[in-house]
């Protein structure tokens, strides 16, 4: 089945930082989706997005499919932002299914 | 208010019973999912269904059972065949079947 790798599995930010997500992906999908997962393990809906660039705020993402990979930036981090960034892909072999990376956690700090 | 509800949001079992988490949306989603979210992991498949009737296996299907009844509703029971529930399970719906999918807030499980 397809893969999905994201990076970096962790980083650690001060308030105020931008930062760049990556998510790799082994095949051609018809759908990506990123989340936030807060710490109540809430999954927060970013962006659906399976080729293109959106920009909600101070979160944008672009998604090149014809290099498998997508990019998730985020700019003037708040501490609100920390938890873990997932990055979900279908592939166009498969009805339902999403494969999840395991994720990048974000700890923003003051 | 649109969503999709979780119920319980903690559920404690012993082990040997079965137990059933539920899942109700009011989006008009066609589709629905459930997966399971073990620690510092992404989240994994478990059964979706498409329509009412009519629900599929995803990769990690034994020892779970799920109903369609409703478009609205898509019950899990866990049951004692699963060797190691003990996780966070999240349910989600989409409009169709490579739409965007929406997820609820999730059911902790765990075996005491």
């Amino acid at each position: 089945g397809i893969q999905v790798e994201q990076s970096p599995p962790d980083l650690i930010l001060q308030e105020g930082a931008n930062s760049t997500l990556r998510c790799n992906f082994s095949d051609s999908v018809n759908n990506l989706q990123w989340f936030h997962q807060n710490p109540w393990g809430q999954l927060i809906n970013l962006f659906y997005i399976p080729s293109g660039t959106k920009q909600n705020g101070r979160l944008s993402a672009t998604t090149v499919a014809t290099e498998r990979y997508s990019l998730l930036y985020i700019s003037s981090s708040q501490t609100t932002d920390s938890g873990v960034y997932f990055c979900a892909v279908r592939d166009t072999g498969t009805a339902s299914k999403l494969t999840f990376g395991t994720g990048t956690r974000l700890q923003v700090t003051l | 208010d649109g969503g999709i509800t979780q119920s319980p949001k903690y559920l404690f079992r012993k082990e040997g019973q079965n137990v059933t988490l539920s899942c109700e949306q009011n989006l008009n989603h066609d589709a629905m999912y459930w997966y399971r979210q073990d620690p510092g992991q992404g989240l994994r498949l478990i059964y979706y269904s498409q329509i009412v009737n009519d629900f599929q296996k995803g990769d990690i299907a034994e020892g779970y059972s799920v109903s369609r009844e409703k478009k609205e509703s898509f019950p899990l029971t866990v049951t004692s065949a699963q060797k190691n529930p003990t996780a966070f399970y999240l349910c989600a719906s989409s409009s169709v079947s490579v739409g965007e999918q929406f997820f609820g807030p999730g059911t902790r499980l765990t075996v005491l």
